[in-house]
């Protein structure tokens, strides 16, 4: 039982680059999360999926798209990488109401 | 949208003390949880406590809803303990999405 798994855990792109960051969960969970962490801003929502088939944006969804691809998998992609997009990347899911964290990715753009 | 505040942003001990973190919020909520990030950035679920009284070993939480703040107390400190912790809340909806605090980081000092 992995619980949430992401991968890659390190990245470096170039600006204009593209790649998507995957997460997969066998927590039979129907919510999952991408959120991104920067200093001093705590973690920001990027987007949501509330069950298979459906996704939502967040709060700071704007240079990003998901694909819920089914229940376990949930992805986020990067079209043209910007600076602004280095960060730490959390997937997270939920049963009811306690959030799972994976393991996150550390992703930096030059 | 919700404001999330944790107070004090810094806090040094040394092994043994006891703390007390605040998390104060700007509205109902229906879902209030604290996270333990340890020094290698993996996010822990401590409580699910969007009211009442909560204790598991060592620390212990409290959520007031009726006025808007949590407390997180960690008594008998040791360097393990030591991290962020983050106050996170859901005001309402069936999606769970959770809005962070900027987070209190703790250096508990042998």
């Amino acid at each position: 039982n992995a619980g949430v798994t992401q991968t890659p855990k390190f990245q470096v792109l170039k600006t204009g680059q593209s790649m998507t960051l995957q997460c997969a969960q066998d927590m039979n969970h129907n919510s999952m999360y991408w959120y991104r962490q920067d200093p001093g801003m705590g973690l920001r929502l990027i987007y949501y999926s509330a069950s298979e088939g459906t996704t939502d944006k967040g709060e700071v969804p704007n240079g990003y798209n998901v694909s819920r691809l089914n229940k376990r998998e949930f992805s986020l992609r990067l079209e043209s990488a910007a600076p602004s997009q280095t960060s730490v990347y959390f997937c997270t899911t939920t049963g009811y109401y306690e959030q799972y964290f994976g393991p996150g990715t550390r992703l930096t753009v030059t | 949208g919700i404001q999330v505040e944790q107070s004090p942003p810094d806090l040094i001990l040394q092994e043994g003390a006891n703390s007390t973190l605040r998390c104060n919020f700007s509205d109902s909520v229906n879902n209030l949880q604290w996270f333990h990030q340890n020094p290698w950035g993996q996010l822990i679920n401590l409580f699910y406590i969007p009211s009442g009284t909560k204790q598991n070993g060592r620390l212990s939480a409290t959520t007031v809803a009726t006025e808007r703040y949590s407390l997180l107390y960690i008594s008998s400190s040791q360097t393990t303990d030591s991290g962020v912790y983050f106050c996170a809340v859901d005001s309402g909806g069936s999606n769970y999405k959770l809005t962070f605090g900027k987070g209190t980081l703790l250096t508990v000092n042998p």
